[in-house]
């Protein structure tokens, strides 16, 4: 069966480093994009992408990253974590606006 | 810019009992609008959707909602939750042109009571 899968489930790294949260879906979807989940918030659009080599700033992207080098992945990039970044990061795909969009399972990450 | 409102933060039910879930979006045109469910330690599934026609429409487990335009609303309803109904629900709007973005409300926890 098709499927969207994140890895890692569960991440702790330490303030300043690079960290690079994966993301792979087997639907051949073209759009795809990352939210963070925080208390209070909800689901906050950090990037997204509608096809290969194609990226967009969502409304929280400060401090992230991603790349769309292929139809399969979108790996997020936090290019030097802090402790504000401490979150559930959830990616999702579609295959077009029209339709659903599937999630992964998340990723929780802790910046100490 | 488009947005999305929940108004409630919380809300608790009995079993048995009805439940009704309130979202206000803001967007120029009328846009694809979805409810999303999100049990404890899970990721979102997706409950029902409206894209046009019938303003009323079915979804998965028992649950229904209602497109408003003169509102602006897209409500969530269940005649009678069951104590697995407990969890966090989301209200989400795509826009209609090709670069519609998928864009969630801050969430409603519903909790349901014996």
């Amino acid at each position: 069966d098709a499927e969207i899968t994140q890895s890692p489930r569960h991440k702790i790294t330490e303030t300043g480093r690079q960290v690079t949260l994966a993301c792979h879906q087997t639907w051949n979807h073209n759009n795809m994009f990352w939210y963070r989940q925080d208390l209070g918030h909800g689901l906050r659009l950090i990037h997204y992408s509608y096809g290969v080599q194609d990226t967009n700033k969502g409304e929280v992207s400060d401090g992230y990253s991603v790349s769309r080098s292929n139809t399969e992945d979108l790996p997020l990039t936090l290019e030097s974590a802090a402790s504000s970044q401490t979150s559930v990061y959830f990616c999702a795909s579609r295959r077009t606006v029209n339709t659903e969009a599937f999630f992964g399972q998340g990723t929780r990450l802790t910046v100490v | 810019a488009q947005s999305v409102t929940q108004p409630d933060i919380h809300i608790t039910v009995s079993e048995g009992a009805s439940l009704e879930l309130r979202c206000n979006y803001s967007y120029g045109a009328t846009p694809y609008l979805f409810w999303y469910v999100q049990s404890p330690g899970q990721g979102l599934q997706l409950l029902l959707k409206y894209f046009s026609g019938d303003t009323l429409v079915q979804g998965i487990k028992g649950f229904e909602a209602e497109f408003k335009r003169s509102q602006s609303s897209f409500n969530l309803r269940k005649p009678s939750v069951h104590w697995s109904d407990a969890a966090e629900y989301f209200c989400a709007v795509a826009g209609t042109d090709s670069w519609g973005k998928l864009q969630f409300g801050a969430g409603t926890q519903v909790v349901v009571t014996p």
